[in-house]
């Protein structure tokens, strides 16, 4: 079965700085999808990020980078110039293209701190 | 978004009754999604469905089951409900061809 570790479970960061989030999967699939989700206070999931696996270059939007690594099965999440807002749980999460469901497999998660 | 509604959003039950936590949505999608939120284990899937009356398990099952009638709603329903079921339970649904999925606000459910 496929698995996510995020193994940290807590970052902090200053506001307007950088802060890098890590997310490690297995799987002996060639074809997937990646995504980073967001959990503020308000318990709302928001997608922050996707990445195809078939896709060399890494997915940007905005202030939220991605560097994957396919070799090293590694995904992680770079937040640049940190704003409070930021401030949440974070979600790596993985789907393999041929599961039937396409069901998505999560990481425990990594609780982020912005500090003013 | 798409339009997932959960009902109720909080509820406090006792051991050894029965609850329904309801899953509407406005868009039509074709998959709908079961999770529990936990700490330290992140969400992991309960059930999903892929259709009117189509349903299949998670890695979660053991003490919940699901039904699917109509399109819009997915229902979840713990039979006999226990203190290890105190959890926050999200339905999604999936969209798009890559897949994410689109997440509903979450029902905390505690089993005293």
């Amino acid at each position: 079965a496929q698995t996510v570790t995020q193994s940290q479970p807590e970052m902090s960061v200053q506001e307007a700085e950088t802060v890098t989030l890590s997310c490690t999967y297995d799987t002996s699939e060639s074809d997937y999808y990646l995504f980073w989700y967001k959990q503020p206070p308000s318990r709302q999931m928001i997608l922050v990020i996707r990445q195809e696996a078939y896709k060399q270059q890494n997915a940007t939007e905005n202030r939220f980078s991605v560097n994957f690594q396919k070799a090293a099965k590694s995904f992680s999440l770079k937040i640049s110039d940190s704003q409070l807002g930021d401030a949440a749980m974070y979600f790596c999460a993985y789907r393999n293209s041929r599961t039937f469901g396409n069901k998505l497999v999560f990481g425990a998660g990594t609780i982020l701190r912005v500090k003013s | 978004d798409a339009g997932i509604t959960q009902s109720p959003r909080h509820k406090v039950t006792e051991t050894g009754t029965p609850v329904t936590l309801r899953c509407h949505q406005t868009e039509n999608h074709r998959y709908m999604y079961w999770y529990r939120q936990d700490p330290g284990h992140g969400l992991r899937l309960i059930h999903y469905s892929y259709g009117v009356k189509d349903t299949d398990k998670g890695e979660v099952s053991d003490g919940y089951s699901v039904s699917r009638s109509k399109t819009e709603d997915f229902l979840l329903t713990l039979e006999s409900a226990t203190s290890s079921q105190t959890s926050v339970y999200f339905c999604a649904t999936r969209t798009g061809p890559t897949g994410e999925l689109f997440f509903g606000e979450g029902s905390r459910l505690t089993v005293l």
